[in-house]
């Protein structure tokens, strides 16, 4: 068990209402990631840390931001939410010291739905 | 544009028999390889690593990685209702990269 918690769990909001969802770890790892998952689409990745207020851009980052100021916590937020963001949102992190590794452990995931 | 390929399945297969996965990938610099089993609702779970050319046995699970073909498969032996799933193929594309490539999926249905 990788120890990693995601809240809430399960979202509704408004289109252009700001929403953040958090990812919580036990485990002091370094890596931590945000995915999304959307029917047709796959994983893709929104954004990574690498370290304490160390993030870096993922492949789908538009419209999204995020924060890592604790290493157990990392939280992305949707400054202003549109229906295209509705999606199920999966934390991830790597027990690797290395950064080239998929080896990734994930969360339960938050299905967040924008109207 | 790096991908990941996959076939989308359905792919059935009676219990007992063998399930071959197939995925293919465009980035030839690409370093490492991963299969993820993913249960419907729930979250991705790593089930196989391969890093080398060749063959990489777990239990009924084999990975198979041909580099020159770009080409890596998920072979399941003794398939079980219980691995009814969608296989998600992972790759990471080379040196100081922390981006997975993933793939759409494949659905797996094991019939008893």
């Amino acid at each position: 068990d990788a120890g990693i918690t995601q809240s809430p769990r399960h979202k509704v909001t408004e289109t252009g209402t700001p929403v953040t969802l958090r990812c919580h770890q036990t485990e002091n790892h370094r890596y931590m990631y945000w995915y999304r998952q959307d029917p047709g689409h796959g994983l893709r990745l929104i954004h990574y840390s690498y370290g304490v207020k160390d993030t870096d851009k993922g492949e789908v980052s538009d419209g999204y931001s995020v924060s890592r100021s604790k290493t157990e916590d990392f939280l992305l937020t949707l400054e202003s939410a549109t229906s295209s963001q509705t999606s199920v949102y999966f934390c991830a992190i790597s027990e690797s010291t290395r950064a080239e590794t998929g080896e990734l452990f994930f969360g339960e995931g938050s299905r967040l739905t924008v109207l | 544009q790096k991908e990941v390929e996959q076939n989308s399945g359905p792919l059935s297969v009676p219990e007992g028999a063998i399930a071959s996965l197939n995925c293919t990938y465009s980035d030839r610099g690409s370093q490492s390889f991963f299969w993820y089993r993913q249960y419907s609702g729930k979250s991705p779970e790593l089930i196989m690593s391969i890093y080398s050319n060749g063959d990489k046995e777990d239990g009924r699970f084999t990975a198979q990685l041909n580099k020159a073909s770009q080409y890596v498969s998920l072979l399941i032996r003794d398939s079980q209702p219980s691995d009814s799933a969608t296989y998600l193929c992972a790759v990471n594309m080379g040196a100081g990269s922390y981006q997975l490539t993933f793939g759409k999926g494949t659905k797996l249905s094991v019939i008893p």
